[in-house]
């Protein structure tokens, strides 16, 4: 069964940095895409960015609103990936979903983690 | 950007009633088009890639149609498990992938 495990949300202050993790199972990890999407609370759906598969030599991008701020990376030999999270606002509240991205018929994400909160407050 | 629009925001119906929610998008994103289902405190679900290609395990009561920028996904006889957040999502510009802002259904 594939899984996608998220962890490492919580609260933090204005301009300080959080690193999220998440951890997959149940499939060949290096081999899909990957891709944080948050969702502000009582919002909709945002990407945040994009990690290749180690085929396509795990190159990254980034939405305009994190960019120069958060850096996604990941260690397949582990199957984790994570989210760093730099100069946080509050504006960056909510709930971050890892997903795998599957290559059929176009793009799309066919697993999602459960999602870790993360709340900027002073 | 491609930027993703759907309708209604929001909709009542009963269990049984057949539902149509509309996602377009700003340019045309041929039939990169995604649909996913969101209940609350949930991670969303695919339901229909590519369109129109439903996942396997949901039900045959929905369904996707269109190409180029309108989209349309359909339930039939609406369930009570079928209350939920839809979202629309275009991979055209993958990975910049853009969601539409979701339509409500809620019990009449």
């Amino acid at each position: 069964e594939v899984q996608l495990v998220e962890s490492g949300g919580g609260l933090v202050q204005p301009g300080r940095s959080l690193r999220l993790s998440c951890i997959g199972s149940g499939f060949s990890f290096g081999d899909y895409g990957l891709s944080w999407v948050r969702q502000a609370p009582g919002k909709g759906l945002e990407w945040v960015a994009f990690i290749s598969s180690r085929t396509f030599d795990e190159t990254t991008e980034y939405a305009a609103s994190v960019k120069g701020r958060f850096t996604v990376s990941r260690d397949s030999s582990k199957s984790i990936a994570y989210l760093q999270m730099n100069s946080l606002t509050t504006e960056d509240t909510a709930v971050y979903f890892c997903t795998r991205e599957r290559q059929w018929l176009g793009y799309h994400f066919d697993h999602w983690g459960q999602g870790t909160l993360v709340t900027v407050s002073s | 950007d491609i930027q993703m629009t759907q309708s209604p925001s929001s909709l009542s119906a009963s269990v049984g009633d057949r539902v149509t929610i509309t996602c377009r998008a700003s340019q045309s994103i041929s039939s990169f088009l995604n649909w996913y289902q969101q209940k609350p405190g949930k991670a969303p679900k695919l339901l229909i890639a590519a369109a129109s290609t439903l996942q396997s395990g949901v039900p045959s009561r929905f369904s996707g149609s269109g190409s180029g920028t309108d989209f349309t996904l359909t339930i039939t006889s609406l369930q009570p498990e079928d209350f939920a957040t839809y979202y629309c999502q275009q991979s055209s510009s993958r990975p910049k992938v853009t969601f539409g802002p979701g339509t409500k259904v809620d019990i009449k």
